[in-house]
């Protein structure tokens, strides 16, 4: 596992439906983001994790809206009763000092229908 | 909340031009990134600059980090179309553990 490895690639839900992306860091790398990206635009902070723990949350939303990084196994964010609006490209990226630099996944791309 | 700006939006130019995009913002930042990202992708970091008045370059690629930590360049002599992406700079504020990443400028190479 050379870099971070995101699934699905591409995900369609229904409205309403619930949306889960993982997120596999880069071997040996402890801090997990997410980010989203809308068409045209840059990406958008929404939470910065480490193993077992949320660091930042402050760009996600309150409601619908979770993410975990357990001991064992990807990072998940999850999205409940999903709307149009959540259309987006979701990005992860792992770092292993938290400072200098991310590498990010191939995204994960949300259409809700 | 620290915001990045980008100029310019698009850039379009022929094969072997040279070309200058900048970020700026008000804030002071510890560190900056420049990455670039390709359409379906997802950004690929191309250099971090931590003290002001750097200059660092890569191939034909020049990065400057502003003295005041503020602002950034990246200078990119004889474009080439596999240079064709999307730019997007990013900062970390002092103490901060994530970045905030500028909307992009989009260059488009011509052969």
């Amino acid at each position: 596992n050379a870099g971070v490895m995101q699934n699905p690639r591409h995900l369609v839900r229904r409205r309403g439906q619930e949306a889960r992306l993982r997120c596999s860091p880069v071997k040996g790398h402890s801090h997990v983001y997410w980010y989203r990206q809308l068409p045209e635009e840059g990406l958008k902070f929404m939470v910065y994790l480490q193993k077992e723990n949320i660091i930042d949350e402050s760009g996600m939303p309150k409601e619908r809206f979770s993410a975990e990084f357990p001991k064992e196994g990807p990072s998940i964010l999850r999205i409940q009763q999903v709307v149009r609006g959540d259309s987006a490209a979701y990005f992860c990226a792992s770092s292993s000092t938290g400072s200098y630099g991310y590498t990010f996944g191939s995204g994960t791309r949300l259409t809700v229908v | 909340t620290q915001l990045l700006e980008q100029s310019p939006q698009f850039l379009s130019i022929q094969e072997g031009e040279n070309l200058t995009v900048y970020c700026n913002s008000s804030s002071v930042f510890s560190s900056l990134q420049w990455y670039r990202q390709e359409p379906g992708e997802g950004p690929v970091l191309l250099v971090t600059v931590v003290t002001g008045g750097e200059v660092k370059k890569l191939k034909r690629l020049t990065f400057q980090f502003g003295d005041a930590r503020k602002d950034s360049s990246l200078h990119i002599t004889a474009a080439q179309p596999g240079d064709t992406g999307l730019y997007l700079c990013a900062g970390a504020t002092t103490g901060g553990q994530n970045f905030v990443f500028g909307p992009g400028t989009r260059l488009s190479v011509l052969p």
